[in-house]
């Protein structure tokens, strides 16, 4: 049963316009999550997080909004750059102790010149 | 940050022999842990490298198939065992419970590329 789940394997979008990426997950226990990006041949790297206690948290032309009624987060880049291009995953834990990470599927976006 | 170093970047292997990935890091670090991606699949925790004990492993994954060591608190290594095709994957390293600010961050190494023949 996957508990965190990316439904959209791709993504693509115009350079300067917004991307959003979708997440949900099942387990109620998460209360912190992250987003990593990911290039070929790279290791992912982290992009953002967001606890429970928060709705929203921005970094730059990222944010990060959490719906907990919904079990749903989604990441904003604002304006979408092409070395934006990566796949981005998910990823949920409890205790916001950065342990155990259970990831989504990843989205591959793909920002247009 | 932590600076991971994994090796080797990528590895072709005969089936049925075994593989050695090492994970080092610039600094002390308190969890360690080894993931795989199969092709166009998600990461997945393989276990949890323990200092001076033995790994902590998750479900589906056994010792005798990806034995771990961690001699310190800045190396580990995973071995991959026997290996078939279907091990075919890309190894990960990750190190976790790094504070930056209000954050937990876990960091990730470039990971291995392995294929089975």
């Amino acid at each position: 049963d996957q508990q965190v789940k990316q439904n959209s394997p791709s993504l693509s979008v115009q350079e300067g316009r917004i991307s959003i990426l979708n997440c949900d997950y099942t387990n109620s226990m998460f209360d912190y999550f992250l987003w990593y990006k990911k290039y070929p041949a790279e290791g992912p790297t982290f992009l953002i997080s967001i606890s429970s206690i928060k709705d929203k948290n921005e970094d730059g032309r990222f944010t990060v909004f959490l719906n907990k009624s919904a079990k749903h987060l989604s990441l904003h880049i604002v304006p979408s750059q092409p070395g934006d291009s990566a796949v981005y995953f998910c990823a949920a834990t409890t205790s916001g102790s950065a342990r155990q990470l259970t990831f989504g599927s990843g989205t591959q976006l793909t920002v247009l010149p | 940050s932590a600076v991971i170093s994994q090796k080797p970047s990528r590895d072709i292997c005969q089936r049925g022999t075994s593989l050695t990935i090492q994970c080092q890091v610039d600094s002390q670090v308190t969890m360690m842990f080894w993931y795989r991606q199969q092709p166009g699949q998600s990461l997945t925790l393989i276990a949890t490298a323990n200092q001076g004990s033995e790994a902590t492993y998750e479900s589906g994954f056994v010792i005798d198939k990806f034995p771990i060591s961690r001699p310190n608190l800045t190396f580990s290594t995973l071995t991959v065992s026997n290996m078939s095709p279907e091990d075919s994957s890309i190894y990960l390293c990750s190190v976790g419970g790094i504070r930056v600010g209000a954050k937990n961050i876990q960091y990730f190494g470039a990971g291995t590329r392995l294929s089975v023949l």
